[in-house]
């Protein structure tokens, strides 16, 4: 079965500094994955997906992921982040036909 | 722009209510999902639907029903509300008739369902 692991549950950072949220999945088959952001007291929005190709997906404000095959990981980084990126954010494998999502990562960025 | 609504955004029930949450997409979308969000849990798939009176449980179906009469609309249905019934509910449609594809899920914006 397929599974999503969030290795930190909350991350403080400071404005402007760079920012890695870490997800690891286990799947035996081609994964697809995902990363979903959540502003306060809104839905989930699509960061960035992977699906094949290139290795380091590029999504929305600035964020990037880099999907590892070999350590089954699909960590999460922006180089400087804002105030307005203050959310959490979620990771997920698409198995089964269905979204299997991650703990959630709560990204607190300070002035 | 995809946009999936919800009935409210937020629900106070008492123990023992049926409680009836709405879902709308506006884009023709064939999938349809119900989750529930808890801290440090993450979501957790409730039911799902990819077609008009078509529905497949998820990993925690029990207590809840759904509907699906029309594709745009998607209800979840509490038969008897119970206090660890207390969420966040999401739910989210995706387009295409395989639900083993690769397609975008989107999000309404949820419904916080307290029951007392």
């Amino acid at each position: 079965a397929q599974s999503v692991t969030q290795l930190d549950s909350q991350v403080p950072v400071f404005e402007e500094a760079p920012v890695e949220l870490r997800c690891n999945y286990s799947s035996s088959v081609s994964v697809y994955l995902f990363w979903y952001v959540q502003y306060p007291n809104q839905g989930l929005q699509l960061l960035l997906k992977y699906l094949s190709g290139s290795t380091l997906v590029k999504g929305i404000n600035g964020f990037e992921a880099e999907f590892n095959k070999s350590q089954t990981s699909f960590h999460l980084r922006k180089p400087s982040v804002h105030i307005s990126d203050t959310a959490e954010y979620f990771c997920a494998v698409k198995g089964g036909g269905k979204l299997i999502f991650g703990q959630g990562t709560e990204l607190s960025v300070k002035p | 722009d995809v946009k999936v609504t919800q009935s409210s955004r937020y629900l106070v029930k008492r123990t023992g209510e049926k409680v009836f949450l709405e879902c709308v997409q506006d884009m023709d979308h064939e999938n349809m999902f119900w989750y529930r969000q808890d801290p440090g849990l993450g979501l957790r798939l409730i039911y799902f639907s990819y077609d008009v009176k078509m529905k497949e449980k998820g990993d925690i179906p029990e207590g809840y029903s759904v509907s699906r009469e029309k594709k745009e609309r998607f209800s979840l249905i509490l038969e008897s509300a119970s206090t660890n019934q207390t969420s966040m509910y999401l739910c989210a449609s995706s387009q295409g008739s395989n639900l083993w594809g690769t397609d975008t899920q989107y999000f309404g914006p949820g419904t916080r369902l307290t029951v007392l």
